[in-house]
């Protein structure tokens, strides 16, 4: 099976734009969850989309926002971008539907710069 | 708050040897651990797991280890080759959440 992609895989921005970023889930996985990797905070949960549907959220913003599609397939999107939003951003599918826990597999990452 | 902790910030070892990572964990929610392999400017790569109704899942040269009592987990990988070096996440998550919570990571270098 092919892994999870996600494009672009390197954006440059600048402060006050909005960016979109797309993650193609395992063929089969219907979760979806976005991290972000800073050298500061580490890796830190976005949310996860399921179905569609939101069903968990991290701590940050209301900037940050994401959606699911019907073939599971991802986006996420920032608004009015700060220096601050500059990370790397991973996208991660799972298998797992609803009880228990599942291995999540995440694909090679967005590196968003903001200038 | 940091839920999930690992403690060395880097870690040496010598072909062939026992490399051993360690993680804290402090919420007793948590019932999901996992273990990540990553390169720099790559994405994590899953290792192994292993839920809390168990002590010890192997996997090839990988071992997990969970000590609930303790709330803590290892990771031993034996033996130890240099393709091995790398930053080692451990993560851990509640039943019924897609949210890993990731420690700060341990880098391994293993050394021909």
């Amino acid at each position: 099976k092919a892994g999870v992609t996600q494009t672009p895989r390197y954006l440059i921005k600048t402060r006050g734009q909005q960016v979109t970023l797309s993650c193609s889930p395992i063929s089969g996985h219907r979760s979806v969850s976005w991290y972000q990797q800073t050298p500061g905070q580490g890796l830190q949960f976005l949310f996860e989309y399921f179905s569609e549907t939101q069903r968990n959220k991290g701590n940050f913003p209301g900037r940050f926002s994401g959606r699911q599609f019907s073939n599971s397939r991802s986006e996420m999107n920032v608004s009015t971008l700060e220096l601050g939003d500059s990370a790397l951003y991973l996208c991660a599918s799972s298998s797992w539907t609803s009880g228990g826990s599942g291995a999540q597999y995440f694909g090679p990452g967005t590196r968003l710069l903001v200038l | 708050d940091q839920q999930v902790k690992q403690n060395s910030p880097s870690l040496s070892v010598q072909e062939g040897r026992i490399s051993i990572l360690n993680c804290d964990y402090t919420n007793s929610m948590f019932d999901y651990f996992l273990w990540y392999k990553k390169y720099p400017a790559e994405g994590p790569t899953f290792l192994i797991s292993i839920s809390s109704i168990k002590d010890k899942n192997e996997d090839g040269r990988f071992t997990v280890f969970l000590n609930k009592s303790a709330k803590h987990l290892s990771l031993h990988i034996v033996p130890s080759q240099p393709g091995d070096s790398a930053v080692y996440f451990c993560a851990a998550s509640a039943s019924n959440t897609g949210k890993l919570i990731f420690g700060q990571g341990t880098t391994l270098q293993v050394k021909p």
